[in-house]
């Protein structure tokens, strides 16, 4: 059964500290990427990989950082310069390397205390 | 001014009516994207489009290249319609790499 999944779901943490979230694919998905959710905007993009041990920016990088050592994954550090981590992050994958029909996973809501 | 824009953003309306939200972009785009996310958090990408119109159950989506819009209507709307249906656009200017997103619109359906 083909998907992208994340994990926790749910994470907490407390100011000061880095946290990592996980995003593992198996549609053999070439591009990967990960946006920010927050309440009243659309979703905005932080970092994106087309290939593997390749990524770039996104709209909003500074405080976060990407690696794309496999394929299949593509792990999301949310750093302590991050000023405002709270969030809805969702991780996405698409066939090739543009932004055509991107399947989403379900998400992982980050709160930091 | 977003890039793109999408009317209204909250939709409440009885069941069996027909719905539709708009979607206004200001830059060249190679393809347009419709995407509903659940009150769970989860998306799923509804239709992608570049022209004219697609159908899918009782969902359609039009766009129109030269006047800058887009709609995505439903008929028959039932209770489980309810969600954010979220407008994307590729843009050109970025070599199809990146997708921009509307804020969304918020759709309630009420038996």
């Amino acid at each position: 059964d083909g998907g992208i999944t994340q994990s926790p779901k749910y994470l907490f943490r407390k100011e000061g500290q880095n946290v990592t979230l996980s995003c593992e694919q198996n549609l053999n998905h070439d591009a990967m990427y990960w946006y920010r959710q927050d309440p009243g905007q659309g979703l905005r993009l932080i970092y994106y990989s087309q290939i593997v041990n390749d990524f770039q920016k996104g709209d909003i990088a500074e405080g976060y950082s990407v690696s794309r050592e496999k394929k299949e994954s593509f792990p999301l550090t949310v750093t302590s310069a991050q000023k405002n981590p709270t969030a809805f992050y969702l991780c996405a994958s698409s066939k090739g390397r543009t932004a055509s029909e991107q399947y989403f996973g379900p998400g992982t809501r980050l709160t930091v205390t | 001014k977003n890039e793109v824009e999408q009317s209204p953003q909250n939709l409440t309306a009885q069941e069996g009516e027909f719905i539709t939200i708009n979607c206004s972009y200001s830059v060249g785009i190679s393809a347009l994207h419709w995407l509903q996310q659940h009150p769970g958090g989860g998306i799923v990408s509804l239709f992608m489009l570049s022209s004219g119109k697609k159908k899918h159950g009782r969902l359609i989506a039009t766009i129109n290249i030269q006047e800058k819009h887009s709609s995505l209507h439903i008929t028959a709307s039932h209770p489980r319609d309810s969600a954010v249906y979220i407008c994307a656009v590729e843009s050109s200017n970025f070599g199809n790499e990146k997708l921009t997103f509307g804020t969304g619109t918020r759709l309630t359906i009420i038996p």
